[in-house]
């Protein structure tokens, strides 16, 4: 238990499917994440999100859309997915990010979506 | 650009030490994690090193060498639960921090 919850852990849907993955964390962090993470290629940041506004958005295609409605939840919706990107989703959270002092906080990972898109 | 290269297997022996080597080009360098991820879990936190040296937390240890791009994990005493992936995080600043594709550690008795 890492105080990061997600939900469903599994998840089947058609490509004409809209559906959504939630986070949860119990940390009182002020940053969180959305990593995918495919089989035998690396963890890939999807966004990040510090204090609920967006700070990182790594050229992920539109049919990938967070929401963060505050700093204890964060969403990933999901439309008119194609099978490349069935793969396990992973939130993160953190206390904040890295600064020019050298601090940096480690992330507190989900126990990950397992998405598959038919 | 971004390079991150670690070994994509090792195995070792219960009890025996290992080394994982990681050797990173990154633009903007903040620090560098460690993480740990056994199968069908999540990543969790094992280390982070922002200065050069030696940093040694029970039976895991991390170096770090910013001039040469260079870090390793050094485990100790090796168990079988130590069979996990071990991934190599740099952080590029603020909140960007980039994983390796990660090394699988076969532990065997």
């Amino acid at each position: 238990e890492t105080g990061v919850t997600q939900t469903p852990r599994h998840l089947v849907m058609g490509m004409t499917n809209k559906k959504s993955l939630k986070c949860e964390q119990h940390l009182g962090h002020n940053a969180m994440y959305w990593y995918k993470q495919s089989a035998k290629k690396p963890l890939e940041l999807m966004f990040v999100y510090s204090l609920e506004e967006r700070v990182e958005n790594n050229s992920v295609p539109s049919r990938f859309s967070p929401e963060c409605p505050n700093s204890s939840h964060l969403f990933l919706h999901l439309h008119t997915l194609q099978p490349e990107d069935s793969a396990l989703y992973l939130c993160a959270s953190s206390q904040g990010g890295g600064d020019t002092q050298g601090i940096t906080y480690e992330q507190y990972f989900g126990p990950g979506t397992r998405l598959t898109v038919t | 650009g971004q390079n991150i290269d670690q070994p994509t297997e090792m195995t070792a022996t219960e009890g025996a030490i290992v080394q994982i080597n990681c050797t990173y080009q990154t633009s903007g360098f903040n620090g560098l994690f460690w993480y740990q991820q056994h199968a069908g879990e999540a990543p969790t936190f094992l280390s982070y090193n922002v200065l050069d040296g030696l940093e040694e937390k029970g039976r895991f240890s991390s170096f770090l060498s910013r001039s040469k791009g260079y870090s390793y994990l050094l485990l100790k005493e090796l168990q079988m639960k130590d069979s996990a992936s071990y991934l190599c995080a740099p952080n590029t600043g603020g909140f960007k921090t980039i994983f390796g594709a990660g090394t699988r550690l076969f532990v065997k008795a």
